[in-house]
């Protein structure tokens, strides 16, 4: 079964601390995208990797940061510098940069305290 | 002004009624033009998309892209409570740097 996981689906975090979402892809896609969906905000993108060892911020990536060591693997990392991380977040693949459709996860509810 | 404007509803309906979601926007860069559709606490699935102006249909949803008026549309026949769901239109293209922008969602119920 090809597609994209993200564990968990809930995750609870008292304020200050980091916390690490997991998106794993086995679509044997390049690309990875981190979004973050709030309510009346639509899909608001964190990063973006093209290829491996490589990624760029989105539009709103202040206290976050990611990694991509593998290509089946683009890990968040929410830092405690993130003013209000209670949000829905969202992992997504695609074949490529100019490929029309995305990939996504089932998503992680993340609650901060 | 967003780059992509989409009324976030929601938009209730009785069964059988023809739904209209629709997005304006901005930047006449964009290209592709892509309908998601989003169930509640799970992931988007892309539902159609269209390659610059004119219409697709696959079953009972038509896609429309109107490039001169900067508009694109979403139409549901026969509406199923199935259909209830939040819709997402997205766009992609690029000037000078690439884009891949989504709107803010139409939440839609269709009543049994």
């Amino acid at each position: 079964d090809g597609g994209i996981t993200q564990s968990p689906k809930y995750l609870f975090r008292k304020e200050g601390q980091n916390v690490t979402l997991s998106c794993e892809q086995n679509l044997n896609h390049d690309a990875m995208y981190w979004y973050r969906q709030d309510p009346g905000q639509g899909l608001r993108l964190i990063y973006y990797s093209q290829i491996v060892n490589d990624f760029q911020k989105g539009d709103i990536a202040e206290g976050y940061s990611v990694s991509r060591e593998k290509k089946e693997s683009f890990p968040l990392t929410v830092t405690s510098a993130q003013k209000n991380p209670t949000a829905f977040y969202l992992c997504a693949s695609s074949l490529g940069q100019g490929s029309y459709e995305q990939y996504f996860g089932p998503g992680t509810r993340l609650t901060v305290t | 002004q967003k780059e992509v404007e989409q009324d976030p509803g929601p938009l209730s309906v009785p069964e059988g009624a023809i739904v209209s979601l629709n997005c304006t926007y901005s930047n006449s860069a964009f290209q592709y033009f892509m309908w998601y559709r989003q169930y509640s606490r799970k992931g988007p699935e892309l539902l159609m998309y269209t390659y610059s102006s004119g219409n697709k249909e696959d079953g009972r949803f038509t896609a429309q892209v109107d490039k001169s008026s900067k508009y694109i549309s979403l139409f549901i026949r026969d509406s199923q409570p199935s259909d209830s769901a939040t819709y997402l239109c997205a766009m992609e293209g690029f000037s000078g740097t690439y884009k891949y922008i989504f709107g803010t969602g139409t939440r839609l119920k269709v009543l049994a």
